[in-house]
């Protein structure tokens, strides 16, 4: 496999559930991100992870709870979330210096009901 | 704080009909400015970075170019599979420990046949 892995392409839950993102990068890179998408809204970053350390948190909420265990994988584990946190959720991954533009997966599709 | 303002909203043009989005930025301390192309449903697909004033990218019928305060996105002759969401992005310098990109809202083009 190449580039940026995302699983599950859709989910849906309920309020009530846990579940987990996960993210797969082949790229040998050293930093990756999670996004969120939402309708009419630019793309809003959640967590920066370089490293393996989380060096960016941009206010997300705590029912989203990020796990990097190591420079390929990223995890999003998600509990008690709210409908309007429907949207496509990202990762993409980067090196940290040099040429440092993000690549992408296709997304989680995810709808809370 | 970093931003990406891009227009116009939407776009739609005939097979052919040469045209350009604009992308206008705030950065203190560019590191790189990206392009991307989103499908729907689908993750930005990485088109282009520019580092500085005055550089210039070609890629089949694409070319973007860069100012101090701007970036445009030059489409010649358009065909129906450009038809996309395209996307612009900032990046700061890696020692202002801000090491995400801040995207803009996007142009949704429409070519048609």
């Amino acid at each position: 496999e190449t580039g940026v892995t995302q699983t599950p392409r859709h989910l849906v839950m309920g309020m009530t559930n846990k579940k987990s993102l996960k993210c797969e990068q082949h790229l040998g890179h050293n930093a990756m991100y999670w996004y969120k998408q939402s309708a009419k809204k630019p793309l809003e970053l959640m967590f920066v992870y370089s490293l393996e350390e989380r060096v960016e948190n941009n206010s997300v909420p705590s029912r989203f709870s990020p796990e990097c265990p190591n420079s390929s994988h990223l995890f999003l584990h998600l509990h008690t979330l709210q409908p309007e946190d429907s949207a496509l959720y990202l990762c993409a991954s980067s090196q940290l210096h040099g040429a440092t533009e993000a690549f992408f997966g296709q997304g989680t599709r995810l709808t809370v009901v | 704080e970093d931003q990406v303002t891009q227009s116009p909203e939407a776009l739609r043009l005939q097979e052919g009909e040469s045209s350009s989005l604009n992308c206008s930025y705030t950065v203190s301390g560019l590191r790189g400015l990206f392009w991307y192309r989103q499908d729907p449903g689908k993750g930005p697909e990485f088109l282009f970075t520019l580092y500085s004033a005055g550089e210039e990218k070609e890629k089949e019928r694409l070319k973007a170019t860069l100012t101090k305060k701007e970036s445009f996105l030059h489409i010649t002759a358009p065909k129906p599979e450009d038809s996309a969401t395209y996307l612009c992005a900032v990046q700061a310098k890696w020692d202002t420990g801000r090491r995400a990109l801040t995207f803009g809202s996007g142009t949704r083009l429409q070519v048609q046949p």
